[in-house]
This record gives C-alpha cells, structure tokens and sequence, in this order.
C-alpha cells in the first residue's frame, strides 16, 4: 500500500515570499498524485494533478509541483504567498498499477502566511 | 467539475442517538467516499459506497457503525450510528468520475457528542 509523508506539519512565511510543501511517497512504478487545499469550514479543493508526462505540473492560484520519480516526491512550491493562502495541504497519491486505486492522504501542512 | 453539497453542516448530538448525513452531487458520478477527518489530522477513510449495494468498508470501520447507503449515481447517506464522544469529528463526502480524475469533496458535516 501507497504511504505519503508531508514532513511539515506547518509552515509559517510572510506575504510575498517563496514557499515550498513538501511531499514524499512510498515507490512504485508510476502513481498519480494530487495536492489539495481546505480552507477552514470548508471541504478539500483540487490544486494541482500529476498523471504522466511534463514532470512540472501547473495549478491553480500560482500554484506549481515537480514530480521527482528518482527522488519518490511531489513538492508543491508558489513563488510569492498571499494572506489568502492561509490554509491546510493535502497531498495524496494513487497507486493504479500496484492496486491501490484510491487515493491515500498526507497529513496535511499548514501553511501560515503573516502579513 | 462536479459541484457536492453536503447536510447538515453541523450538528451537536446526544450520546446514543444515530445521525444520517446526506450527500448530493449534481452530476453522475462514478465513485463516491465517505472519509472522516479528525481537527488538524489528515482524512481517514471509511468506505467506498456503491450503488446499488453494499458498501466497500476500510479496516476499522464496520456496517453496523456506519451504515451507507446509494441508491443512485448521485445520492449517497452516511449514518454514524449509537454515537459516542469518540465519533466527533468531521465527516467528509467526496466523489469522482475516475481514478485518474480528481476527487470533488463536500465541505463536510462537524458532528459534536455531548
């Protein structure tokens, strides 16, 4: 079974700067991996999907993730905060090949952007 | 991409007493999940719900806890039954149409026991 590891449980940065989530998985041949974001009192929206192909992934709100096959990671970077990016990061990583169909979730990283 | 809504919102309950959260998806979905969320913790999930049939249950999670069902391609009913404090939490429902396709979630339901 898939494992994802999201080392930081939170991230605190000031408006403006770069920041970077990190995400490792368990290897596998080729997955599929997502980051999501929730903001509070709401449920999990998508940012970004990795299928195959162009290892640099574009998502929404300036958001970008490189899949690293070698290095097993998915990291989420964007390269100036807002104060609206305040929220919590999931990733999540399927498994077709291997059987594991549903996608299994990180933790989450807690991204805090100070004014 | 499809849009879920999700009830209730919120709710505070009595210790024993059962509570069904109902679940909505405007579009025809292939797979529909229920997962429960502890605060600040990642989403657990408690099982797949298939239309039509039983419901495809995690480790940990057993029928008669969590009865679910899908009696079509967009409906889907999570009840946390007997209730206990333990069971506060929120609870999540997500859909998608494929594997390779993203999940659609509903802004999920905060259930309290008193």
């Amino acid at each position: 079974a898939q494992s994802v590891t999201q080392l930081d449980s939170q991230v605190p940065v000031f408006e403006e700067a770069p920041v970077e989530l990190r995400c490792n998985y368990s290897s596998s041949v080729s997955v599929y991996l997502f980051w999501y974001v929730q903001y509070p009192n709401q449920g999990l929206q998508l940012l970004l999907k990795y299928l195959s192909g162009s290892t640099l992934v574009k998502g929404i709100n300036g958001f970008e993730a490189e899949f690293n096959k070698s290095q097993t990671s998915f990291h989420l970077r964007k390269p100036s905060v807002h104060i609206s990016d305040t929220a919590e990061y999931f990733c999540a990583v399927s498994d077709p090949a291997g059987g594991s169909y549903i996608p299994t979730f990180g933790r989450g990283t807690s991204l805090i952007v100070h004014p | 991409s499809a849009v879920i809504s999700q009830k209730p919102s919120r709710d505070i309950c009595q210790r024993g007493t059962s509570l069904t959260i109902q679940c909505q998806v405007d579009s025809q979905v292939t797979m529909m999940f229920w997962y429960r969320q502890q605060p600040g913790q990642s989403l657990t999930l408690i099982a797949t719900a298939n239309q039509g049939s039983e419901a495809t249950y995690e480790s940990g999670f057993v029928i008669d806890k969590f009865p679910i069902s899908r009696p079509n391609l967009t409906f889907s009913t999570l009840t946390v039954s007997n209730m206990s404090p333990e069971d506060s939490s929120i609870y999540l429902c997500s859909a998608t149409g494929g594997f390779d396709q993203p999940q659609h979630f509903g802004d999920g339901t905060r259930l309290s026991i008193l």
